[in-house]
């Protein structure tokens, strides 16, 4: 049973470019979290989606960050335009319904240049 | 709204030795969770041990021990026996259950060095 698989690792863009991240859930998981880090600090909660829904956006920048978990395919969390401070970790993190363990992937770590 | 603190940025342990790291939290809710995971250079977010506050008996797995005092919102990590790689970020986390979301608020973390 593989783990939270997040695509890419390693991802560098320009500013003003866009940034898709991508995060498929260990199977039989349909809540999925997306948490960010910034350097040398803790994760910071941003949204909470079950399929096809947004069920808590609390953390999300109001502006240039979505997030989506369509009914096929993976989770994907999108940046538009990225600035120098959207430089960071992002992580995915999967669970079980009614579960409050939740297994994370490795981390896409976001460059802007 | 609940808060994660943990006031040591670092902490330094002799392998073969004990440490304790410390975690306090505030909340209002009466029914949540707390985890310690360990984040080593590789980045992958690793659970070491969680703790569900209506449980008095303290968590423990193998070399990992929690000391949870719900009165004081304290929730502090003892590893015994360290080794090299325990090595690595250790955050501490609340979840609570009553909002039906299980989103977790992270501490700032503790880098943990073990001198050989």
């Amino acid at each position: 049973n593989a783990g939270v698989m997040q695509n890419p690792r390693h991802l560098v863009r320009r500013r003003g470019q866009e940034a898709r991240l991508r995060c498929s859930p260990m199977k039989g998981h349909s809540h999925v979290y997306w948490y960010r880090q910034l350097p040398e600090e803790g994760l910071k909660f941003m949204v909470y989606l079950q399929k096809e829904n947004i069920i808590d956006e609390s953390g999300m920048p109001k502006e240039r960050f979505s997030a989506e978990f369509p009914k096929e395919g993976p989770s994907i969390l999108r940046i538009q335009q990225v600035v120098r401070g959207d430089s960071a970790a992002y992580f995915c993190a999967s669970s079980r319904v009614g579960n409050t363990e939740a297994f994370f992937g490795q981390g896409t770590r976001l460059t802007v240049v | 709204a609940q808060t994660v603190t943990q006031s040591q940025p670092e902490m330094s342990v002799q392998e073969a030795e004990t440490v304790t790291l410390s975690c306090t939290y505030d909340t209002s809710e009466s029914d949540y969770y707390l985890f310690w995971y360990k984040q080593p250079p590789s980045r992958q977010m690793i659970l070491v041990i969680r703790q569900e506050a209506y449980k008095q008996q303290n968590a423990t797995e193998n070399r990992f021990s929690v000391n949870f005092q719900k009165a004081a919102k304290s929730f502090s990590l003892k590893i015994s026996d360290s080794q090299l790689g325990d090595a690595a970020m250790y955050f501490c986390a609340y979840a609570a259950a009553a909002s039906g979301t299980y989103k977790y608020i992270f501490g700032t973390g503790t880098r943990l060095k073990v001198l050989a």
